[in-house]
């Protein structure tokens, strides 16, 4: 089974620009979430779809938002991008219908503004 | 207010002895933990989930516990090696709100 893929890899965007991130979950998983990782920081939870609608966000600005497809594929946009914005972003995709979610992450994209 | 915490200093431990990582937690109560790892610029990877009603798991070099009147974790990796040094993180699983409460990992050194 193919793993969780992330598009682009690498970003470089500048202030006040805003960009969109692409995951494409493992076939099967419903469940995708989207994390912010900055160096010293555990994972801070952005949002988390489930069938194309979003069960949970977590406590970021509105410049962040998400959605996911019918193919279960998601994006997050960033509209106005911060210097604070710079960071690696994570999707993980699983199951999650009900027990335990394990989460299978993707390699990430690294964003930097400049 | 709930916070959870994990060795914030990286540990640095002698190769072929045992590693032991912290995770600590208030204010939440887990129906799961999990641990994962994760390499320098990857994503994390899933290594072991434990149940609010178990006390220990284990997986090959790996052993996790679980104390839920000390809101504590612990993480063991025997006869650890070089290739095991990596950031290692835990995550409650509240199983109620589609959402893992993350700590900030701790960095594993494993010397030669």
């Amino acid at each position: 089974k193919a793993g969780v893929t992330q598009t682009p890899r690498y970003l470089i965007k500048t202030r006040g620009q805003q960009v969109t991130l692409s995951c494409s979950p493992i076939s099967g998983h419903r469940s995708v979430s989207w994390y912010q990782q900055t160096p010293g920081q555990g994972l801070q939870f952005l949002f988390e779809y489930f069938s194309e609608t979003q069960r949970n966000k977590g406590n970021f600005p509105g410049r962040f938002s998400g959605r996911q497809f019918s193919n279960s594929r998601s994006e997050m946009n960033v509209s106005t991008l911060e210097l604070g914005d710079s960071a690696l972003y994570l999707c993980a995709s699983s199951f999650r219908l009900a027990g335990a979610d394990t989460q299978y992450f993707g390699p990430g994209t690294r964003l930097t503004v400049l | 207010s709930q916070k959870i915490e994990q060795n914030s200093e990286a540990l640095n431990i002698q190769e072929g002895k045992t590693a032991t990582l912290t995770c600590n937690y208030t204010n939440y109560s887990p129906a799961y933990l999990q641990w994962y790892r994760q390499d320098p610029g990857r994503g994390p990877v899933f290594l072991l989930l434990i149940r609010e009603n178990e006390k220990e798991k284990r997986k090959e070099r790996l052993k996790v516990t679980f104390d839920t009147t000390l809101k504590q974790s612990l993480f063991h990796i025997t006869a650890s090696q070089p290739a095991d040094s990596a950031t290692y993180l835990c995550a409650l699983d509240m199983d109620s709100n589609y959402q893992l409460i993350w700590g900030a990992g701790t960095k594993l050194i494993i010397k030669p």
